[in-house]
Formats: C-alpha cells, structure tokens, sequence
C-alpha cells in the first residue's frame, strides 16, 4: 500500500510566484492535513480538510493561502505571490477518521525554497 | 497559554543504554497523547498512541507512560541503539478534536 505521496520533493520560485503543492493520501483516507516544519522548529498546524471541506483552517495565513481536497484528486496547498518567510517544508498527512481517534500518516514533505 | 514542551537540548546517550525522552503540557486536557519519530529530510512516523485513561503502553522496546495530574508523558527506549537515533515528538489533540498539535521534538543520538 503506497503512503502519502507529496510532490514535488522540491520547489523554487521567485517572490511573487505561486507554489502549488501537491499531496494524495493514503487509499481510503478521507482526513487530510497540512504541516508547515522550519528549520530547527517544530510541526506546525496549518488546516485540516476532510473531502470537499475544511475543518480547521486556523494555522493558516488569512491572506494568500489556501487549501482544498476536491472529491477527486490530490489535496492542494497554493501559495500565491510567495514571500521569502514562505520557505519551508510543508508536510501533509492522512488519517482514517478524525485526528481525535487515528494516529496520523505524514508524506515526507515539499521542501519549498524563495528566491 | 497551551504549551508543549520537550527536552530542548539534544539527549546522548551510549548503546545498549535506556533513552528517556520527556514531554509536558500546560492548559490541555488530551484524552490521548502520541509519539512519533522524524528522521532528517523525513516526515514524522507514528509510534505508539497512549489514552488518558492508561498509565503505561509497551510495543517492543518503547515505552510511554502518561501522568495527567503532572501532565506530563514519559517515552522510554531500552536496549537503545545507533538507528534510534531520530527526532522525537509527542502530540496531543486539542479540546475541539479537530488539530493534533506537535511539541518541538527532542534530538537523540545513540553512540556505539
């Protein structure tokens, strides 16, 4: 069984770009989630999103971000006119049902760089 | 405010020794707690899950233990070894449910 597949592993863009990041979870998980990880810093919440909805957004920046999980496909992150602070690793992660009674399946990351 | 914290400083130890890996919270109730294990370059790999209502939990050579009066949960590694060697953070859900939230993680480093 495949785990949760992140892609790209890398991405650069130049300030002001937008970055699109890709997550598809584990066959038969409905619960996705999004992690922002800085260097020497912990795991930090950004949104929840359970198909077609999102639970949780209060980690996420109010302004140039957004997240989805449409009915088919990938679960996207978009980060529009990307500022130097954006760069990070974005973590996505999956479970079966809800993060209060399944532990949770992370990808290994998009490491995102601004130039 | 809601805190979690872990050992800051980076824990070594020698091979064959018990790692003991501390985790505290301040201003959570968590009905449950969760280890989980990051290697570099790596997403974070879930561990072991303990309930509030369990004082310890075993699998192999870990083992975690919750104490919500300290609140505080304890992650012991026996018979540690150099692949050991990872990021550690614990996790704990918050009241509403919908957000699991991460400590810092603590740096182990087994030496043979």
């Amino acid at each position: 069984n495949a785990g949760v597949m992140q892609n790209p592993r890398h991405l650069v863009r130049r300030r002001g770009q937008e970055a699109r990041l890709r997550c598809s979870p584990v066959k038969g998980h409905s619960h996705v989630y999004w992690y922002r990880q800085l260097p020497e810093e912990g795991l930090k919440f950004m949104v929840y999103l359970q198909k077609e909805n999102i639970i949780d957004e209060s980690g996420m920046p109010k302004e140039r971000f957004s997240a989805e999980f449409p009915k088919e496909g990938p679960s996207i992150l978009r980060i529009q006119q990307v500022v130097r602070g954006d760069s990070a690793a974005y973590f996505c992660a999956s479970s079966l049902s809800g993060p209060d009674n399944s532990p949770l399946h992370f990808g290994n990351g998009t490491r995102l760089t601004v130039t | 405010s809601q805190k979690i914290e872990q050992n800051s400083e980076a824990l070594n130890i020698q091979e064959g020794k018990t790692a003991t890996l501390t985790c505290n919270y301040t201003n959570y109730s968590p009905a449950y707690l969760q280890w989980y294990r990051q290697d570099p370059g790596r997403g974070p790999v879930f561990l072991l899950l303990i309930r509030e209502n369990e004082k310890e939990k075993r699998k192999e050579r870990l083992k975690v233990t919750f104490d919500t009066t300290l609140k505080q949960s304890l992650f012991h590694i026996t018979a540690s070894q150099p692949a050991d060697s990872a990021t550690y953070l614990c996790a704990l859900v918050v009241t509403d449910g919908n957000k699991l939230v991460f400590g810092a993680g603590t740096i182990l480093r087994v030496k043979s």
